[in-house]
């Protein structure tokens, strides 16, 4: 199946910066997610856009659709300890019911 | 949202034994997947849960190692069949609202490891 190319792989971060990540398709999304999983747990759904160049926030994070529809953005601003995780894109078309999933975004906040 | 349990929550088990793995949601949904995470890797679909009748496998996963049943539109199983130690991997049960918007909900996942 597809996979969406998620970047950074991996970030180690000072406590209080500002965090960015990318997910990128080859393929059209009308629907982008971003989830969070931490260790030991299953991925929550943190935000859901549903049109290109929405712009969507959930307290310090803000995700944004790309108006080529092909990719998505998500931020983090002033990170925190608790921020420490996993983070995946999904994403999926208008002719079908399943989301694909990014190669994920592992943070490291430092305190 | 829908809130999703699984059972077990972790398991350690045999190679050539099978391991059931049950998903319960609070509400009546119509898409139910199974999925599987390897360590430090993404999410692959196995499967398609569908009610009533056989599951869709994706390219790969076989009715035959993974059999799945969906009785009604809360409950579904995933057996993991005469296991090997390549199946270890976290099995996490997920539920959809189809057309447009949609969302995506995963449970908390099972983790397996067989030795």
């Amino acid at each position: 199946g597809q996979q969406l190319n998620q970047s950074p792989q991996s970030m180690f971060i000072q406590e209080g910066e500002d965090v960015s990540m990318n997910c990128t398709s080859s393929s059209i999304f009308n629907t982008w997610l971003w989830y969070k999983q931490d260790p030991g747990e299953g991925p929550v759904l943190l935000i859901a856009l549903y049109k290109a160049g929405e712009l969507t926030s959930n307290g310090r994070l803000t995700a944004q659709f790309g108006i080529t529809r092909k990719d998505s953005f998500l931020n983090i601003s002033a990170s925190i300890p608790s921020d420490v995780g996993i983070y995946f894109c999904a994403g999926r078309s208008n002719t079908g019911n399943q989301f694909y999933f990014g190669t994920g975004t592992s943070l490291t906040v430092i305190p | 949202s829908a809130v999703i349990s699984q059972k077990p929550s972790r398991d350690i088990c045999q190679r050539g034994t099978s391991l059931t793995i049950q998903c319960q949601v609070d509400s009546q949904v119509t898409m139910m997947f199974w999925y599987r995470q390897q360590p430090g890797q993404s999410l692959t679909l196995i499967a398609t849960a569908n009610q009533g009748s056989e599951a869709t496998y994706e390219s790969g996963f076989v009715i035959d190692k993974f059999p799945i049943s969906r009785p009604n539109l809360t409950f579904s199983t995933l057996t993991v069949s005469n296991m090997s130690p390549e199946d270890s991997s976290i099995y996490l049960c997920s539920v959809a609202s189809g057309g447009a918007p949609g969302t995506q909900y995963f449970g908390p996942g099972t983790r397996l490891l067989v030795l």
